[in-house]
């Protein structure tokens, strides 16, 4: 199975900051039609997950371009310029190139 | 707009099977696929199979002697039936559309006599 690692598993904040989580595979996420499966959840606080970005870079429909993706291969980073309190909550990359298609542990952004 | 909704019993006692409803609206089920992931409480997220709009079906390995996933496309409904269950599988259990765009809300479901 690929081995997601996401880094840090947690990151205190504040409004207005700006913040990256770091995603890596351990396998390549190119799929043989040449796209990388690759994508960011946010799950808020008592709530089901939401996709933000699909496919490495593409922000989904109605999310905040404050929300941005980069990388390739095996490398991924998810940024997040000027956090609002709207964006507390776990974040999630996942890989659907591969099966089982599997999920990075999270990372956990709170307030400071 | 598209909308995901699970169904299903809230408890279940152990060795039992879990039979699970995902209703789903704003699509087609012969267009896109259904994926069910799980949750246990305070963990992470788990995928546990996917049935693709041909009707053809993947499952997680670890997963795949207990685990059956089927739709009626007539009903816009996916199930999910998992047996012999034990405590290990609490958990709240998603469905979610295709490459996860869309979510339901999830229903808790415990595993305890």
């Amino acid at each position: 199975d690929v081995v997601m690692t996401q880094t840090p598993p947690s990151l205190s904040v504040a409004i207005g900051q700006s913040v990256s989580i770091s995603c890596k595979s351990s396998q390549s996420l190119v799929y043989s039609d040449g796209k990388t499966y690759l994508h960011w959840l946010l799950q808020s606080p008592g709530r089901s997950p939401k996709r933000l970005i699909y496919q490495v870079s593409n922000l989904g429909s109605g999310v905040p371009d404050r929300f941005s993706g980069t990388g390739s291969q095996k490398d991924f980073t998810l940024k997040i310029s000027r956090v609002e309190a709207e964006d507390l909550g776990v974040y999630y990359c996942a890989q659907t190139t591969h099966f089982p298609w599997t999920f990075g542990g999270g990372t956990k952004l709170e307030l400071k | 707009q598209v909308q995901l909704k699970e169904s299903g019993p809230g408890l279940v006692q152990p060795s039992q099977t879990l039979s699970l409803t995902c209703t789903v609206s704003g699509f087609s089920l012969s267009s896109y696929g259904v994926i069910w992931v799980r949750q246990p409480p305070g963990k992470g997220l788990e995928w546990m199979g996917v049935i693709w709009g041909k009707g053809n079906t993947n499952y997680n390995s670890v997963l795949k002697s207990r685990l059956s996933i089927s739709r009626d496309t007539s009903k816009s409904q996916v199930y999910l039936k998992m047996n012999s269950l034990q405590t290990e599988d609490t958990a709240t259990y998603y469905c979610a559309r295709g490459q996860t765009d869309y979510w339901g809300q999830g229903v808790m479901v415990t595993v305890s006599s």
